[in-house]
């Protein structure tokens, strides 16, 4: 029983390039959420999905963002003409729709923009 | 809207040593709550979870919490830390809108 399944583990981009970043969870799991890590800042939250809908993006910066959890397929962060500052350790998690489930996390993406 | 304070950035400790990882919410909902624990270069695995009944809540190596919700706190305890429980540490809480908020984690350095 596979985990959540994050790829790449490692992400290098030019400044100006677009970075996607795939996250397929946990079999069954129908919610998604995506998390930004950087140093002494903790777990930043960025978009909250289910399939085909996004439930809450309080936490997406406003440009060059975007996130998407198809019928099909593996959820995607998508980060257009990225800058150093994007530079971090991004982390999906799953659950399973009943509220207090847990969330089970992926092993992340770091990405880092040169 | 919700909110994790977790009040220590690291916490060092030695082998063998008691410890407590403070964690504050607010919310003004019912609240659900969990402890993470995070190894380096990996993800997060659940430690431990507050959902309903019995304030306190215990994990399999030995990690405790009590939900005490007059002070709106989910403190992590162990009486005696190893060297392997040398970890970042987060709190996180969620409500009915469903969506997990974590707090700034505590680095655990436990000292030999």
């Amino acid at each position: 029983n596979a985990g959540v399944m994050q790829n790449p583990r490692h992400l290098v981009r030019r400044r100006g390039q677009e970075a996607r970043l795939r996250c397929s969870p946990m079999k069954g799991h129908s919610h998604v959420y995506w998390y930004r890590q950087l140093p002494e800042e903790g777990l930043k939250f960025m978009v909250y999905l289910q399939k085909e809908n996004i439930i809450d993006e309080s936490g997406m910066p406003k440009e060059r963002f975007s996130a998407e959890f198809p019928k099909e397929g593996p959820s995607i962060l998508r980060i257009q003409q990225v800058v150093r500052g994007d530079s971090a350790a991004y982390f999906c998690a799953s659950s399973l729709r009943d509220r207090g489930s847990e969330a089970f996390f992926g092993q992340g993406t770091r990405l880092t923009v040169v | 809207a919700q909110s994790v304070t977790q009040l220590d950035s690291q916490v060092p400790v030695f082998e063998e040593a008691p410890v407590e990882l403070r964690c504050n919410y607010s919310s003004s909902v019912s609240v659900y709550l969990f402890w993470y624990v995070q190894y380096p270069n990996q993800g997060l695995q659940l430690l431990l979870k507050y959902l309903s009944g019995s304030t306190l809540v215990e994990s399999i190596n030995g990690f405790e919490a009590e939900f005490n919700k007059s002070q709106t706190s989910f403190h992590l305890r162990k009486p005696s830390v190893h060297i392997s429980d040398t970890a970042e540490y987060f709190c996180a809480v969620s409500s009915q809108d469903d969506k997990i908020i974590f707090g700034k984690g505590t680095r655990l350095h436990i000292l030999p």
